[in-house]
């Protein structure tokens, strides 16, 4: 079974571009999570979504972030406008809703911001 | 195991020794604890978990104690390998199974051979 897919692995855009990254979560998996990994703050958690449908988005920093998941097999985070201060690794991670089971991690998108 | 600043905490640790990697958790709520290995360039992969209910956990290598009453966790890993070298999460779920895991901000292991 693929894990969770993620794209694109790397992006570098110019302040004030829109960024949109991208996840596939592992089959069957119906919850997903999105995470932003820093230095400065670790790993923080933006918005996770149960059955497509957002439980909690206190994380995500700023009206300029938004996250969709339109079905059961697809997601995204958007950024616009993007700034400098964006950049950092966004992690896509998905597990079974009712199952406090280990999430699974994508291979993260390295989004910088110039 | 709490990292302060730009800065994580490291264990260095010569190869065939134990490891030990503590973590503080924040919430006397949380029912559900994992610890998580990440390497460089890749994401975060589960190592072995541990609920609410037991003290302490066994894996391959790998050991998870908990301690309630502090709010304290460890990864204890037999025979270090240079493969082991990573950075280290432990994360708490908080809200049961709807909920979500928070994690703390990485321990990096160093073996050296």
């Amino acid at each position: 079974d693929a894990g969770v897919i993620q794209s694109p692995r790397h992006e570098v855009t110019e302040m004030g571009q829109e960024v949109t990254l991208r996840c596939k979560p592992i089959s069957g998996h119906n919850s997903l999570f999105w995470y932003r990994q820093t230095m400065m703050r670790g790993l923080e958690l933006l918005i996770y979504f149960n059955n497509n449908v957002p439980i909690d988005d206190s994380g995500m920093p700023e009206d300029r972030f938004s996250a969709k998941m339109p079905n059961a097999s697809f997601s995204t985070l958007k950024i616009q406008p993007s700034e400098p201060r964006d950049s950092a690794v966004y992690f896509c991670a998905s597990r079974r809703t009712g199952n406090t089971g280990e999430l699974f991690f994508g291979e993260g998108s390295r989004l910088t911001v110039l | 195991g709490e990292s302060v600043g730009l800065h994580l905490p490291t264990l260095s640790v010569q190869e065939g020794d134990n490891s030990i990697i503590n973590c503080a958790y924040s919430n006397s709520a949380s029912d559900y604890f994992i610890w998580y290995k990440q390497e460089s360039g890749k994401g975060p992969q589960f190592i072995i978990d541990i609920r609410s209910n037991m003290d302490k956990r066994q894996g391959q290598r790998v050991t998870v104690l908990l301690n309630k009453t502090v709010k304290h966790l460890s990864l204890q890993i037999a025979a270090t390998q240079p493969g082991d070298s990573a950075v280290y999460f432990c994360a708490e779920n908080i809200g049961g199974s709807q909920g979500n895991l928070i994690f703390g901000k990485g321990t990096k292991l160093s073996v050296k051979p």
